[in-house]
């Protein structure tokens, strides 16, 4: 059964700061993988989906890596300002030999950007 | 498209009560997945639908949940009876086939059993 960890559950920095917010997960097998952004009392928004064939993913000041073997990935995020505070969840997509397309979530990283 | 569209976004029900979530995807999608998510637990898969038809339903909790999917423009998820554990919020998704196919939730339906 695949499991999803997010390192760290929480994490505040002063405005600018580029940070890392770390995930990893125990099946290598899987179809994709994507970070997503959720406000308090939203939904979730889809900010990078990382293919199994491929190792980055980059929109605006976000960067998204993944490293299948070692069962890795790492979004960065460049000169953070307080808009980005928000809950950053990591969720590994599918199985690529069984076809199964279902995510599984990590528990996410709290983010606050302190102005 | 206006996205994932669900209803109602809020519901507050007695225990014992029958509950109905709805859920209309994105037109066009293959795949549609309910989740729920907890403080505890976060968020879990509790079935998906592949052109309609339910494909994995192992996260749905006990035989008080039930899901259908009629046609390919709407689902419901209900819960008969209810009981204050069920509380959550409880997410609709949808996407396409492809792998290179972000997944789009909606907004969630909050629900709270007292």
């Amino acid at each position: 059964k695949q499991e999803v960890t997010q390192i760290p559950a929480a994490l505040s920095v002063p405005e600018g700061e580029n940070l890392v917010l770390n995930c990893s997960f125990t099946d290598s097998a899987i179809y994709n993988l994507q970070w997503f952004r959720q406000d308090p009392g939203k939904g979730l928004t889809s900010l990078l989906l990382i293919q199994s064939s491929q190792r980055e993913q980059t929109s605006g000041r976000l960067n998204a890596s993944l490293d299948k073997s070692s069962g890795r990935s790492t979004l960065y995020i460049a000169a953070s300002q307080p808009g980005d505070s928000a809950t950053y969840l990591c969720a590994v997509g599918g199985r690529e030999d069984t076809g199964r397309r279902a995510l599984t979530f990590g528990s996410g990283t709290r983010l606050q950007v302190q102005p | 498209d206006a996205g994932v569209i669900q209803s109602p976004r809020h519901e507050v029900t007695e225990m014992g009560q029958e509950v109905t979530l709805r859920c209309k995807p994105i037109s066009g999608h293959d795949y549609l997945f309910w989740y729920r998510q907890t403080m505890m637990r976060g968020l879990e898969l509790l079935i998906y639908f592949n052109n309609n038809v339910p494909i994995d339903d192992s996260g749905m909790p006990e035989d008080r949940f039930s899901a259908k999917m009629p046609n390919a423009s709407f689902s419901t998820l209900k819960i008969q009876p209810s009981e204050p554990r069920d509380s959550a919020v409880y997410f609709c998704a949808s996407s396409h086939l492809s792998r290179a196919a972000k997944a789009f939730f909606g907004q969630g339906t909050r629900l709270t059993v007292v």
